[in-house]
């Protein structure tokens, strides 16, 4: 069993549907990342948190350290939101532990 | 430079050879890691440096791979004897460590392709 696990794998939507992606870790964590992967590899990082809930833009993050739970919800979704996201916890010395991403494709 | 940069971007080579891959991370960023992934996979972590030294370097799959960063800035990532299994798109990321940051900004990575 991976210590990081996202659900679902593949995610289709039609634009303008809203989005959610989970990811449950099993290790104590000092924070999560969420990720953008495009093809072609290029990551971004979209949110770094430690508790309760980030906003950027259409894109939301929330994290529940009790569950080891976490969740990225993309409202008003796009086709340029099709990417891989991935999460990854952060353990002790800066490591991370990446989950194996769930790819997104967004439809018009 | 503005962001991460790694060179080369692409690399065949044949199986034995030795590889050397490169990583500049952002100026100033004193934590640097490198992980590798593979096709349809996760990053796997590999190394993790703050400043000069392996701060961390459980993740190398075995004594083939090596990594250097001399002057806390530029860091290689040093394969030897390189097997088909090695093949893979080597990432690297960099962070500016502190209280309130820790923000990852990755390199678009080096594909390594072992023949």
């Amino acid at each position: 069993k991976n210590e990081v696990e996202q659900s679902p794998q593949n995610l289709t939507a039609q634009e303008g549907e809203f989005i959610t992606i989970n990811c449950s870790y099993s290790v104590g964590i000092s924070a999560l990342h969420w990720l953008q992967q495009h093809p072609g590899g290029g990551i971004v990082s979209l949110f770094m948190l430690s508790s309760g809930k980030k906003k950027h833009g259409r894109l939301i993050a929330t994290i529940n350290i009790q569950e080891k739970h976490s969740s990225l919800h993309i409202t008003a979704s796009h086709p340029r939101d099709s990417a891989v996201y991935i999460c990854a916890a952060k353990r002790g010395t800066d490591k991370l532990i990446f989950g194996t991403g769930t790819r997104l494709q967004v439809f018009p | 430079g503005a962001g991460v940069s790694q060179t080369p971007s692409n690399k065949v080579t044949e199986k034995g050879k030795y590889v050397e891959l490169r990583c500049d991370p952002i100026s100033g960023h004193t934590a640097l890691y490198w992980y590798r992934q593979s096709l349809g996979q996760g990053p796997e972590f590999l190394i993790y440096f703050q400043g000069t030294g392996a701060a961390d370097d459980s993740g190398l799959p075995n004594d083939r791979f090596f990594a250097v960063r001399p002057e806390g800035s530029v860091s290689t990532l040093k394969i030897q004897r390189t097997e088909r299994g090695d093949s893979a798109v080597y990432l690297c990321a960099s962070s500016f460590t502190g209280r309130h940051t820790g923000e990852l900004f990755f390199g678009e990575g080096s594909r390594l392709t072992v023949l």
